[in-house]
Parts: C-alpha cells; structure tokens; sequence
C-alpha cells in the first residue's frame, strides 16, 4: 500500500534552516507529484508547493516562495522539503502529500513532522 | 486565490444523528472538492473526492455533494469514531491548492 514515511521532529533555532524528508513506497515515485502543507493552530492547513519527482520542476505558494525549497532524490524515492531563515512564525507541522493523477485530491498524507523553532 | 469558507466551525452530534459540514468556495471549483477527516496528532485521510465520489474504504454513510460553489459534506448516523476534525479542499484553480477552516466533530 501506498505509504509515505516523513523524518522525526525537529527543534531549531531562529535564522537556522531544517530539511524534511518523506520517503514514499507502494507506488512508483515518479508516477504521482508531491505536495508539501503546513498546518497550525491559527492558521489551520495551508499548500506549500508542489514537485513532480520525474522532472523536478516545482510549484510554490506565494507565501512560501523564498521560504521553501522543493527537491527529490529519485534513487531514494525520497522528497525533500527546505525550510530557510526560520523564525517562530513556521513552528508547524509539515505534511507531505501525494497528488492523485486522476483527480484534484491529494490521496495520500505522511504521519507529519513537528517543527518548532525556539532559541 | 480561491477562498473556501467552512461551516460550523464546530458541532456536537449525538450518536446516530445526521451531520451535514457545508464549504462555500469565493468562486466555482467545478465540483474539484474533497473531504479529509483528521484525528488527533494524526495526519488528514481522504473521505471523499470530486465532490461526492466515496474513497475506497471509508464507510458509506459518508456521503458528499454539491456543484458550482457549494458543497457539503453528509454523516448519515453519527458513529464515536466519526469524531475528529473535518476539512474541504479546493482544487480548481491551481496553484494554490486551498482548505476550509475546518470542523471539529464531537458526540454529544
């Protein structure tokens, strides 16, 4: 069955930057986009952006442009998410999330990766 | 960016009772509308998508429908398990991709 298996949480300082991972199985990596989302308390769920693993090329929010960067390792069937020049404001929990090719629906979440960044 | 406005923000069903979510999109999606369910310190699971297509799996008295700019999400007997929060997903207009504020379920 498909299964996406995010990294562990991760306890970082302002101005620092953390990489994500999310290691997919169950399916052919480069069959399906990923997607990256941010959930908080206030803000509740928002998209990050998108990579197709086959090629590489990259989606982004607005908000994120800047913030994050979206990369795979096709060997590894591994995405990867950068979070750069951190600040209290991105203590979240990341998802990762594959696209389905069928439907506008991501069909498939990782268990998720607590970020909290606190000096 | 398309807005999806969510409603109630929250409710208390008793068990057995019918639940009706409702999202309202700031313009028409074309029925690309899903439902996640999420328990706590858990991540989303699909529900529902394309507006009233069941995901295999999910029991059926969930239910979903709507067109156009509005939809809603249906539990047809309101079960313990059913408690947990719900979101919509828009994916008409893409990027973004956005959610509603969610719903969070509670048994009475």
């Amino acid at each position: 069955q498909v299964q996406l298996q995010q990294s562990g949480a991760e306890l970082v300082k302002p101005g620092t930057s953390v990489k994500l991972s999310c290691k997919a199985s169950g399916y052919t990596f480069t069959s399906n986009h990923m997607n990256w989302i941010k959930q908080t308390t206030g803000q509740g769920l928002e998209w990050i952006g998108i990579i197709n693993p086959g090629s590489g090329g990259t989606s982004y929010n607005v908000k994120f442009k800047g913030k994050a960067t979206l990369t795979v390792d096709k060997s590894s069937s591994t995405a990867f998410m950068q979070l750069s020049s951190l600040t209290p404001e991105d203590s979240a929990v990341y998802y990762c999330a594959r696209s389905n090719n069928y439907y506008y629906v991501m069909d498939a979440w990782g268990q998720g990766a607590s970020v909290t960044v606190s000096s | 960016d398309i807005q999806m406005t969510q409603s109630p923000a929250s409710l208390s069903a008793s068990l057995g009772e019918t639940v009706t979510i409702e999202c309202l999109a700031s313009e028409d999606i074309y029925s690309n509308l899903a439902w996640y369910q999420q328990k706590p310190g858990k991540s989303p699971q699909l529900l529902i998508y394309a507006a009233n297509r069941l995901q295999d799996g999910v029991p059926s008295r969930f239910s979903g429908s709507g067109s156009g700019t509005q939809y809603s999400l249906k539990i047809s007997g309101m079960q313990p398990e059913d408690e947990g929060d719900y979101f919509c997903l828009q994916g008409s207009k893409f990027p973004p991709w956005t959610f509603g504020g969610g719903t969070k379920l509670e048994l009475k």
